[in-house]
């Protein structure tokens, strides 16, 4: 099993371009979660899902959408990149009922 | 959603055993306590949850008084590889809102 992955590793962008972020998860896992961590910070939740077709706002949720169409995939979406959503990105994944969250590699971002 | 306090960082020597403490004083009746542990680069990994007394698995143990405002979380016998950054979470349910905080740093000595 790969785990959670996560697509692209790092990511330049210009300010006020889009990208989305990719997180797959090949454990059938029902909940995903998408956090941001800044330098010497904690991290910080912006969306989750508790299962197919749904998502829900998390700490963070300004600047970033989300779209949970297929149970394995969570993607994460920045329509017009700021400098203040420079940071790395993780996604997670856990059972249903569990709180053991599995995490990716991450994904840095910087925008300039 | 129960906030929770610990040290910013610790220092312990090779093979000592190291406690790091979380206090949540607003813990609610139905919060699970929960660490994870991370290294530089990486996403966090799980370590142990409990809810009272005490839980022990293979990498640590968990310590939770009766009156849950505080947990420890135990490492015996820390390594060089143990270097990392802990959290301590509360949260109600598994799949909702929870905030990681910004750790306890644990730099390990030889």
């Amino acid at each position: 099993n790969a785990g959670v992955t996560q697509t692209p590793k790092f990511r330049v962008l210009k300010t006020g371009q889009s990208m989305t972020l990719l997180c797959a998860q090949d454990m059938n896992h029902e909940y995903m979660y998408w956090y941001r961590q800044d330098p010497g910070m904690g991290l910080r939740l912006i969306h989750y899902s508790v299962g197919e077709g749904t998502t829900a706002k998390g700490e963070v949720p300004d600047g970033y959408n989300v779209s949970r169409l297929k149970k394995q995939n969570f993607l994460l979406g920045l329509e017009s990149a700021a400098p203040s959503q420079t940071s790395v990105y993780f996604c997670a994944s856990s059972y249903l009922l569990s709180y053991e969250q599995y995490f990716g590699p991450g994904t840095r971002l910087t925008v300039t | 959603l129960a906030k929770t306090t610990q040290p910013i960082s610790m220092d312990s020597y090779e093979g000592q055993e190291v406690n790091i403490t979380c206090s949540h004083n607003n813990i609610a009746t139905n919060d699970y306590i929960t660490w994870y542990q991370q290294f530089p680069s990486q996403g966090p990994r799980f370590i142990i949850q409990g809810y009272k007394t005490k839980v022990t698995n293979e990498v640590a143990s968990l310590f939770i008084p009766a009156d849950r405002k505080s947990s420890t979380l135990s490492l015996p016998r820390v390594s060089l590889s143990d270097t990392a950054v802990y959290y301590c979470l509360v949260a109600p349910t598994p799949g909702q809102k929870v905030t990681f905080g910004t750790g306890t740093k644990l730099q390990v000595i030889p």
